[in-house]
């Protein structure tokens, strides 16, 4: 079976400090991993998506980057944290397949910026 | 452009009561996907159902159940005989061509004993 894994499960970072948060799936090969945050009043806003090594797409244009170093692996980075980075991130993973696909959700990490 | 609203922000129930979620969709795509997520306050998201606009049979698991209308552009969830465990956040979201889920704005539903 899949499982989809995030660390660290929370953080407290200091205004102008790096992040970086990682996204592991296991028991899959090439899916489509995705990087979400719902900041506070529950909204999700997808960050950006990625159908394999090396190939990111952006939704929302922030201080915030991706990178998928290898085929099950998703890290979402920055070199200067903002206030507004506060939320909770999510990252999942679906496979596509001709009826579509269901994105599966890992734990999520939370993300207090001071 | 894809929209989902939900317009109830805040239900609360006693245990045991029937509860209906309302969703309504927005969407130019002819084929598209349904889905309802429940975010328990862990925080997780979890699939509960997804349907395809092709396919309007009604759906029922357990004490979920899930009644599917194009004519209304309506996906509501229906949970029978609630249970405290129930209480959560729960969204509804669509995907179509584009691949991309859009999210509801979500309904927290509490479920007192």
């Amino acid at each position: 079976s899949q499982t989809i894994h995030q660390w660290p499960a929370t953080l407290v970072q200091p205004v102008g400090s790096p992040l970086s948060l990682e996204c592991t799936v296991e028991g899959t090969s090439n899916p489509n991993l995705y990087w979400y945050r719902q900041a506070a009043g529950r909204g999700l806003q997808l960050l950006f998506y990625s159908v394999g090594i090396g190939q990111i797409s952006s939704e929302v244009p922030q201080n915030l980057s991706a990178s998928r170093p290898q085929d099950r692996q998703f890290i979402l980075s920055s070199k200067k944290l903002l206030l507004s980075d506060s939320g909770f991130y999510l990252c999942a993973w679906s496979v596509s397949f001709a009826g579509g696909e269901t994105q599966y959700f890992g734990p999520g990490t939370r993300l207090l910026v001071l | 452009a894809q929209k989902v609203t939900q317009a109830q922000t805040e239900i609360s129930v006693v245990e045991k009561e029937d509860v209906t979620l309302d969703c309504v969709y927005e969407t130019r795509d002819t084929t598209y996907y349904l889905f309802w997520y429940k975010q328990p306050p862990s925080g997780e998201l979890v699939f509960l159902i997804r349907r395809n606009s092709f396919d309007e049979q009604n759906e029922i698991s357990g004490r979920y159940s899930w009644n599917f209308q194009k004519s209304t552009s309506s996906f509501n969830f229906t949970i029978t005989a609630s249970q405290v465990v129930d209480s959560a956040v729960y969204f509804c979201a669509t995907s179509g061509s584009a691949r991309q889920l859009t999210f509801g704005s979500g309904t927290q539903l509490t479920v007192l004993p």
